[in-house]
């Protein structure tokens, strides 16, 4: 089974709708990560979690929000979707800075989301 | 602040021939590197890291990089490539918190 799971994989979803991405994870790692893909861009941090109690904005954080609601589970949320949300969003896990692993992020598959 | 530059966006190479994907950064502190592979349509996954102590560091693959501290780079090499190794390739940044950069699209020519 996946370290890193995310749900649901591929979403169309209209202007304005409230949608949820999901994210799981096994690994027992602490610390969570959003980011989007877009062609061009690379990888862009929307928010990241170090803990279940710890939240923070990323680079591009406006018109999203997230919940993390156990160690293993971090959702992102998009309030009114808008066209140019529309890109791909991975979820990543990692030990704390100086863990056994070094920083290494664990990558889910992705959510392929497309905003009309 | 941290940044990371990936020159060229897409790189052809002959099956079977060596290749260098470049990768410079900035930051104002001691920070790791990486470089990450995402294959078509899979997520990303770790080839190889620098933390401390040798600067060449050897990864999955048969991929290696080297860090020059000096000329703040982090180029990545493979002497033979083969069809498999069609992928994007993206050089990270960080302690923390990464950064990527926008990723250099790896093309093998059979």
């Amino acid at each position: 089974d996946a370290d890193v799971t995310q749900t649901p994989r591929n979403r169309i979803t209209k202007t304005g709708k409230r949608i949820m991405l999901e994210c799981s994870q096994t690994k027992g790692h602490d610390r969570m990560y959003w980011y989007r893909q877009d062609p061009g861009l690379g990888l862009r941090l929307i928010y990241y979690s170090f803990d279940v109690k710890d939240i923070n904005k990323g680079e591009i954080s406006d018109g999203y929000s997230v919940s993390r609601q156990a160690q293993a589970k971090f959702s992102l949320s998009l309030e009114s979707a808008i066209p140019n949300q529309t890109a791909l969003y991975f979820c990543a896990t990692s030990e704390p800075a100086g863990g056994a692993s070094g920083e290494t992020q664990y990558f889910g598959p992705g959510t392929r989301l497309l905003v009309l | 602040a941290q940044s990371v530059t990936q020159l060229d966006s897409q790189v052809p190479v002959f099956e079977e021939a060596p290749v260098e994907l470049r990768c410079n950064y900035s930051s104002s502190v001691s920070v790791y590197l990486f470089w990450y592979v995402q294959y078509p349509n899979q997520g990303l996954q770790l080839l190889l890291k620098y933390l401390s102590g040798s600067t060449l560091v050897k990864g999955i693959n048969g991929f290696e990089a080297e860090f020059n501290k000096s000329q703040t780079s982090f180029h990545l090499r493979k002497p033979s490539v083969h069809i498999s190794d069609t992928a994007e390739y993206f050089c990270a940044v960080g302690y923390e918190k990464l950064t990527f950069g926008t990723g250099t699209r790896l093309t093998i020519i059979p």
